[in-house]
């Protein structure tokens, strides 16, 4: 168990909807970051947010938005969903804000499903 | 940005037998290079990682080497165990900057 905790762990929605993933970091790790894993594609770079700010964007969509909350949970905000965003979401989280300086802890996935 | 590329994308051994991975990176300011092992249905977990500054790590049956100059790294497995049987991932970072990471290679160690 990393201590990371996102929900939900499975959704099925159908294409033009709007879905929320959520993730708690562990305790005491102010960084969290979103990424995105889909077939044969790895692990690709979404946002980070850290202790409430965004810090690094990566290849995020504009249909997709995050934000961190005081208790520094996050959420990933999906719109108008498509068929290409099924795929895995990841939240990780770190102590450090200074991304690239140590172990990623990771949750254990939301798995998308649009139809 | 960062670019990071992996090979093979899949790798078979036999139980006992070494398994190598390579990645190669695009940008040489990066400066930390973690390795992620996937096992299938679960999160994404660090082995091992290395810095720049050092061009070889070794935790047991795996090690990691590092090539500044040809902008390489590789993951080598000793021993494998069916337990070894994961996807791995290769990741780069530039200082300060989140963490780009390979396609992954899924290694099957076959008993």
């Amino acid at each position: 168990d990393s201590g990371v905790t996102q929900t939900p762990k499975h959704l099925i929605t159908a294409t033009g909807q709007r879905v929320t993933l959520r993730c708690s970091p562990r305790s005491g790790d102010l960084s969290v970051y979103w990424y995105q894993q889909s077939l044969d594609q790895g692990l690709q770079f979404l946002i980070q947010y850290y202790n409430g700010e965004e810090r690094a964007k990566g290849n995020i969509l504009e249909r997709f938005s995050a934000q961190q909350f005081p208790d520094l949970h996050s959420e990933l905000n999906l719109s108008s969903l498509e068929l290409g965003d099924s795929a895995l979401y990841f939240c990780a989280s770190s102590v450090s804000g200074l991304a690239g300086t140590g172990e990623l802890f990771f949750g254990e996935g939301s798995r998308l499903t649009v139809l | 940005g960062e670019n990071v590329e992996q090979h093979p994308s899949t790798l078979s051994v036999q139980e006992g037998d070494s398994a190598v991975i390579k990645c190669t990176y695009s940008d040489s300011a990066s400066n930390y290079f973690p390795w992620y092992k996937q096992e299938l249905g679960k999160r994404p977990q660090l082995i091992i990682d290395i810095r720049s500054n050092v061009g070889e790590k070794k935790d047991q049956r795996i090690a990691v080497t590092l090539n500044k100059t040809a902008k390489h790294f590789s993951l080598h497995i000793t021993e494998t165990q069916p337990e070894d049987s994961a996807v791995y991932f290769c990741a780069a970072s530039i200082p300060y900057t989140p963490l780009v990471f390979g396609k992954g290679t899924r290694l099957s160690v076959i008993a």
